[in-house]
């Protein structure tokens, strides 16, 4: 158990649809990243929060988006869903704001989108 | 453009050796990373390289050739337990990017 968690850890929905997919990082970690891992593409950096502030971006779509509240939990919410979207979205936290600090990634969501 | 390659799938023995590959093409390299991940769970940490040479963790070692693009994870006397995919993966770009390889898929035969 990483101390990470994640809900829901299934959620099946129609395609146009939108969902909200939340993550509690561990005690004391600042950072929170969210992933997605998809058959076809492997995994794939989506965002990092640090203390309530965007701090790098991967290869997120602009259907998707994300904030961290001031308790620090994180919200990614992924609207106008297509099929190609299933997949399993993993958050990950860290004491740090760097991409290196060692992550602890939560059991994941898995999505899917019908 | 920024890319990763290592090997789709990998076989090996209980009790041996084995190497896993990873070489990448990345501009502003900062840095490189090992995660295990078993089938239906989440990646876990194994190392995190940024100078050449070797580390060792136990029965896990990864290495890093910055000249060359390349790196590898060696793991030692071989569990059925290891039996997962191995992700490697780059931090380029000023600290600010992150890409994985697709993974390499292990087999840990008795």
């Amino acid at each position: 158990d990483s101390g990470v968690t994640q809900t829901p850890k299934h959620l099946i929905t129609a395609t146009g649809q939108r969902v909200t997919l939340r993550c509690s990082p561990r005690s004391g970690d600042l950072s929170v990243y969210w992933y997605q891992q998809s058959l076809d593409q492997g995994l794939q950096f989506l965002i990092q929060y640090y203390n309530g502030e965007e701090r790098a971006k991967g290869n997120i779509l602009e259907r998707f988006s994300a904030q961290q509240f001031p308790d620090l939990h994180s919200e990614l919410n992924l609207s106008s869903l297509e099929l190609g979207d299933s997949a399993l979205y993993f958050c990950a936290s860290s004491a740090g704001a760097s991409l290196v600090d060692e992550q602890f990634f939560g059991p994941g969501t898995r999505l899917t989108v019908l | 453009g920024q890319n990763i390659d290592q090997p789709t799938e990998m076989t090996a023995t209980e009790g041996a050796i084995v190497q896993i590959n990873c070489t990448y093409q990345t501009s502003g390299f900062n840095g490189l990373f090992w995660y295990q991940q078993h089938a239906g769970e989440a990646p876990t940490f194994l190392s995190y390289n940024v100078l050449d040479g070797l580390e060792e963790k136990g029965r896990f070692s990864s290495f890093l050739s910055r000249s060359k693009g390349y790196s590898y994870l060696l793991l030692k006397e071989l569990q059925m337990k290891d039996s997962a995919s191995y992700l490697c993966a780059s931090i380029s770009g000023g600290y600010n990017k992150l890409i994985f390889g697709a993974g390499t898929r292990l087999a840990v035969h008795p």
